[in-house]
Order: structure tokens, then C-alpha cells, then sequence
């Protein structure tokens, strides 16, 4: 059974790019949700997709997007970065419908705005 | 989701119980305790959760008060590997539930240093 993997491990960006993170969910997983995690903070939510829709959004702005595939995996896309939004990006998965709720996350892409 | 309340940070001995206590005055009746850890640089990683009734599995006990107004995460035999960052949290559980309810809400939680 495959975990979550994210990709890239680690990025630069300048202020003012785009960046785009990848997520394959756990092998069986209908479900991914993102977050954020800035240094010396816990994980915060960003948003959450099944069923190729977006399904729950945390307080982040319409410049945090995402997508969902047909085979579940899943794309976050920041635009316009800020210097702000240097953080660890965590990418969880999980089945909608079944399990205890429990949520299997990835090692996370390293975000470092200049 | 209910808020919790942890210390900041606990020490403890190499091959001695860890326990990690939780406050979570607010929390509702359908709402269960989930406790997660993070190692340095890791992503987080589930240990347990429970509604109202003491649990137990290969990795950690946790024992709700009768109030549910506080809990306690029990490591029996903390090792190095055990350092790490513990969440506790509190959300609505259950099968078929909205997105909403998949959220977790995680706050500073508590760093465990285990020493040798």
C-alpha cells in the first residue's frame, strides 16, 4: 500500500510567482484535503476536495486553488505568492464514507518565498 | 470544533511513561478527542482517538475523564523516536459526514523532548 506523497519536496519562489504543489493520495483514498503549516505553528486547513470539487474551504484567499483528478490526486496552486506564504504545505488523504475519520498525511512540500 | 488546551512543552525519560495532558472544557457530545503527533520535519501522524470510553491500541492509551472535559494521551514507554510535536483535537466525528467534518483544527500543541 502506497502513502501520500507530495512533490516537490523542497521550492524557491519569488514574490509575486505562482507555484503549484502534487499530491498522490493514498492508495484507495477518495478524498484530499491541503494544509498550511508556517514555522513554529500548527497545520491550518486550507481547503478539501472529493469528487473532483472542492468540498470545505478554510480562511485562505481565492489565490490558494486547487483541483482533484479522476484517480483522486491533487493539485495545490498559489498565486501571486507573498512572502507569507513561505510555509510547509501537508497534504492529507482519506475515504469519505468509511474508516474513523483518521487522516494519512504526506512529508509535506517546503515553500520558501524570497 | 471545540478548542484544546496543552502546555507547551514536557520533558520526559527515556523508557518511562509520557503523559500528555489535554483541556477541552467545550467540547460538545458528538465531538472526539484525536490526538496526532508530528516528528521534526514529518508530516503529522494519527496515534488514537475516542469518544467517551478509555482507549487503547499498539502505539498509545488514551483516557477521557467522565466529564469529557479533559484527557490524557499515555506513551507507557517513551523512547528517542517518541520526540516529537503531540496535537490534541477535538472534531465532530462519524462516517458520511460533510467535508466540514474532516477538517482538522490543530493548534501549538505539545513538544515532547524524551531524554536519555
Amino acid at each position: 500500500e502506497t502513502g501520500v506523497t507530495q512533490s516537490p519536496t523542497h521550492l524557491i519562489k519569488t514574490r509575486g510567482q505562482q507555484v503549484t504543489l502534487r499530491c498522490s493520495s493514498q492508495s484507495g483514498h477518495n478524498t484530499v484535503s491541503w494544509y498550511q503549516q508556517a514555522l513554529g505553528q500548527g497545520p491550518q486547513f486550507i481547503f478539501q476536495y472529493y469528487r473532483e470539487e472542492e468540498n470545505g474551504r478554510g480562511n485562505f484567499p481565492p489565490r490558494f486553488s486547487g483541483l482533484q483528478f479522476p484517480n483522486y490526486s491533487s493539485e495545490l496552486n498559489v498565486n501571486a505568492l507573498e512572502l507569507d506564504d513561505s510555509a510547509l504545505y501537508l497534504c492529507a488523504s482519506n475515504v469519505r464514507g468509511a474508516g474513523t475519520g483518521e487522516l494519512f498525511f504526506g512529508e509535506g512540500s517546503r515553500l520558501t518565498v524570497l | 470544533d471545540a478548542k484544546t488546551t496543552q502546555p507547551t512543552s514536557m520533558d520526559c525519560a527515556e523508557g518511562r511513561a509520557a503523559n500528555l495532558p489535554c483541556n477541552h472544557s467545550t467540547i460538545s457530545g458528538n465531538e472526539y478527542v484525536y490526538w496526532y503527533r508530528q516528528i521534526h520535519s514529518q508530516g503529522p501522524q494519527y496515534i488514537i482517538h475516542g469518544l467517551k470510553n478509555n482507549e487503547t491500541n499498539e502505539m498509545a492509551s488514551l483516557i477521557i475523564t467522565e466529564d469529557r472535559k479533559s484527557s490524557t494521551l499515555i506513551l507507557p514507554h517513551a523512547t528517542l523516536r517518541d520526540t516529537a510535536v503531540y496535537y490534541c483535537i477535538v472534531r465532530v466525528g462519524g462516517l458520511n459526514s460533510g467535508g466540514s467534518n474532516y477538517k482538522l483544527t490543530f493548534g501549538k500543541g505539545t513538544l515532547l523532548t524524551v531524554n536519555p
